[in-house]
C-alpha cells in the first residue's frame, strides 16, 4: 500500500511564483522525511530533508515544513525558476526502508 | 568520487524471459536499495541489501531477487518478464552509520519487455 502520499500529481506555476507539494504519511516510526528532484533520463538526486523534531527547514529557496501530529509535511518552492521544473518525490525512512510518494511533476512557465 | 553506476542503461527482453541489472555503489557505501519506478506507481521499493544480507523488502512477488556481493556491487534478476515489469530500475546506495539513509541514485536501467 502507499504509505506516502503526495499531492498533486502535478503542477504548473509561474516564474517567480512559489510552488506548493505536500505529503502526508501513515507510519510513525518514520523519522526521516527527504525531498529528492529528479530531471528526465536522471537519478532522484536529494534535496532537502527534515528531522521530525524540528518543524521547519529552510535551505536557500526550498523549504520543508513539518507537522508530526497531523503526520504531513510540505516542500515550498519560493522564486519558483523554469530550472526548477522537474518531478519531486517526498519520502520517509525507517532504518533504511525509505518509502517514496508518487511523484509530483513541476513546471514553472517563463 | 564516482556515482552510482547502473548497468546497463537500456535493455529490451522478450516476455517469459530473465534479466540480470548490476549496480555498483560509491566506494565505501554499503548498503544497496533497488526500485522500480513507473508513471503510474512512482517508486516502488524492491529491497534493501547490507554486506551481502537483504535486510529490508518490498511488496514483490518472488520473481524479483536480488543479492549483494562481498564488493558491495549488486545484482537484481527478474525472472519469468511480464508486459507490467516495463520500468525504471533504479538502484540507490548510502553509507551505513552517518545517521539516516542519505541515498545516491544512479541513473537507473530502462527495461522494456515486449
Amino acid at each position: 500500500q502507499q504509505q506516502v502520499k503526495q499531492s498533486p500529481q502535478s503542477l504548473i506555476v509561474q516564474k517567480g511564483g512559489i510552488s506548493i507539494i505536500n505529503c502526508a504519511y501513515e507510519n510513525t516510526a518514520f523519522d526521516y522525511f527527504p525531498w529528492y528532484q529528479q530531471f528526465p533520463g536522471k537519478g532522484p538526486a536529494l534535496l532537502i530533508a527534515i528531522r521530525p523534531d524540528v518543524s521547519e527547514k529552510k535551505e536557500g529557496r526550498f523549504t520543508i515544513s513539518f507537522n508530526k501530529s497531523a503526520k504531513q509535511f510540505s516542500l515550498h518552492i519560493m522564486d519558483s525558476q523554469p530550472g526548477d521544473s522537474a518531478t519531486y518525490f517526498c519520502a520517509a525512512d525507517h532504518n533504511n526502508d525509505m518509502r517514496f510518494g508518487a511523484g509530483t511533476r513541476l513546471t514553472v512557465k517563463p | 568520487k564516482a556515482g552510482v553506476t547502473q548497468t546497463p542503461r537500456y535493455l529490451i527482453k522478450t516476455r517469459g524471459q530473465q534479466v540480470t541489472l548490476s549496480c555498483s555503489p560509491i566506494s565505501g557505501h554499503r548498503s544497496v536499495s533497488w526500485y522500480q519506478q513507473t508513471p503510474g506507481q512512482g517508486l516502488q521499493f524492491l529491497f534493501e541489501y547490507f554486506s551481502e544480507t537483504q535486510r529490508n523488502k518490498g511488496n514483490f512477488p518472488g520473481r524479483f531477487s536480488g543479492r549483494q556481493f562481498s564488493n558491495s556491487r549488486s545484482e537484481m534478476n527478474v525472472s519469468t518478464l511480464e508486459l507490467g515489469d516495463s520500468a525504471l530500475y533504479l538502484c540507490a546506495s548510502s553509507s551505513e552509520g552517518q545517521g539516516p539513509a542519505r541515498y545516491t541514485f544512479g541513473s537507473g536501467t530502462r527495461l522494456t519487455v515486449v
